[in-house]
């Protein structure tokens, strides 16, 4: 069963701290890996996509790629009230296949 | 605008209805998506087209559900003899051709109350 789990938070950071969003997958196989912000009531919103080891870095946010230990995080650096949101984490598993997590609940409290 | 597209917005149906819901993908992707979400949960998947094909169809979709997308460019989705358990989100997104690795973009969803 190919699984891809985040803590459900809700995660509460102060605004201007840095909010770390963490993701497990389970197939050692997955090549690509991707992070989405959903405001209630609205679609996911594609943030950042990585497919290698190590940092990738776009503006406030950073994600990162450990594939031997099958983690994979974001960061968000100078957190922002409307940063709040819940994000997921989705992995590719195949040519096609996307499993996603059940989201991460952020709040910036201002 | 290119993105993807999804109609309706929202839809109020009573139980035993059937409904029918569109999506419009980007235009040079041929890979497309149905989801459903409920709340607190993440996008769970319901079916996949690349071009016309259907290629795969979840397990725990029950056969009132029935997809197609005729001509490899928008796709409809068909829910028969609604209940209320069908009530939440549905999701349409696609993505451009290439192994697997290329974003997948979501419309703004349907949102279904069956009452």
């Amino acid at each position: 069963q190919k699984e891809v789990e985040q803590n459900s938070g809700p995660l509460s950071v102060p605004e201007g701290a840095i909010a770390s969003l963490n993701c497990t997958y389970s197939d050692r196989g997955s090549q690509s890996f991707f992070w989405y912000r959903q405001y209630s009531g609205k679609s996911p919103e594609l943030i950042m996509s990585i497919y290698s080891n190590g940092d990738k870095e776009d503006g406030r946010f950073t994600a990162q790629l450990n594939k031997a230990s099958q983690y994979v995080s974001l960061l968000i650096r100078d957190s922002q009230p409307s940063d709040s949101a819940t994000y997921l984490c989705a992995v590719n598993y195949s040519n096609y296949q996307l499993i996603w997590g059940a989201g991460t609940k952020l709040i910036i409290k201002p | 605008d290119t993105g993807v597209s999804q109609d309706p917005r929202h839809k109020i149906t009573k139980r035993g209805q059937n409904v029918t819901f569109r999506c419009d993908p980007i235009s040079e992707h041929n890979r497309l998506y149905w989801y459903r979400q409920t709340l607190g949960q993440g996008p769970e998947f319901l079916t996949y087209f690349q071009n016309e094909a259907q290629l795969e169809k979840s397990r725990l979709l029950s056969d009132r559900f029935s997809a197609e997308r005729p001509k490899g460019s928008f796709s409809t989705l068909e829910i028969q003899r609604t209940e209320q358990g069908d009530s939440a989100m549905y999701l349409c997104a696609s993505r451009d051709r290439g192994y697997g690795n290329t974003e997948a973009f979501f419309g703004q969803g349907t949102r279904l109350t069956v009452v």
